[in-house]
């Protein structure tokens, strides 16, 4: 099945910095690629997500960038802020046009710190 | 737009009794609903998947008669956790998905329900 690898596990930058949190994914047939940010006993909310058809997403501060060839996909986030602490997922899944019901493999997450 | 609630928020219980937990899609209809449970300092782990109308389908290890799901109409779902034991405290969160268009596969979250069994 899918295993979804996260690096690195904890990331601490200074205000200000870019941050940078990478994944690999082992499906090739994967197709959807979500980022997800969770706050201290909140749930995961959705910051981006970019589809196999592109290679390049961004809003705002946060980019996210897919290789399929090397099956990997990584997130940026530039200028970082305080209120950019928290944990952050990378997941993966196949899009399933039709019916199916695909389920997100979540990577084991990244804490960042961002000193003020 | 596309919010997930969850009731309660928080839990606690003894051990041996039942918690009935509830997800809720406010503003979309939510073909698939998915229960996932979170450890600390761990990763989302999918507990079940579960479509409106249909039996849940569950995940390798996850007891279908210890972890209730009901997925009764498009806005709802339930996940009861029957006979808990202090194991079976965690963060439980619950996501909802509605079905075609573009977002076909975006999941949105619940804020979570924190359980804890004495």
């Amino acid at each position: 099945g899918e295993n979804v690898e996260q690096h690195p596990s904890t990331l601490s930058v200074q205000e200000g910095d870019s941050a940078v949190i990478k994944c690999t994914y082992s499906d090739s047939a994967s197709n959807y690629f979500p980022w997800y940010k969770q706050e201290l006993g909140k749930g995961p909310q959705l910051i981006i997500d970019i589809r196999s058809n592109v290679g390049e997403k961004k809003d705002q501060r946060i980019a996210v960038t897919l290789n399929k060839t090397a099956k990997h996909f990584s997130l940026h986030i530039t200028e970082t802020q305080p209120e950019d602490s928290a944990v952050y997922f990378c997941a993966a899944s196949k899009d399933g046009y039709g019916g199916a019901t695909n389920k997100l493999i979540f990577g084991t997450g990244t804490l960042l710190a961002v000193q003020p | 737009g596309a919010v997930v609630s969850q009731h309660p928020s928080r839990v606690i219980c003894k051990s041996g009794t039942s918690v009935k937990i509830e997800c809720r899609s406010l503003d979309f209809q939510a073909t698939t609903m998915f229960w996932y449970r979170q450890f600390p300092k761990q990763s989302l782990m999918l507990m079940a998947t579960s479509n409106e109308g249909s039996k849940a389908t569950y995940e390798q290890g996850v007891e279908k008669d210890k972890f209730l799901i009901n997925h009764a109409s498009l806005t709802l779902s339930t996940l009861t956790v029957t006979s808990a034991h202090p194991e079976d405290s965690s963060f439980y969160i619950c996501s909802a998905r509605a079905g075609g268009g573009s977002s076909y596969n975006e999941q949105f979250f619940g804020p979570g329900t924190r359980l804890t069994v004495l």
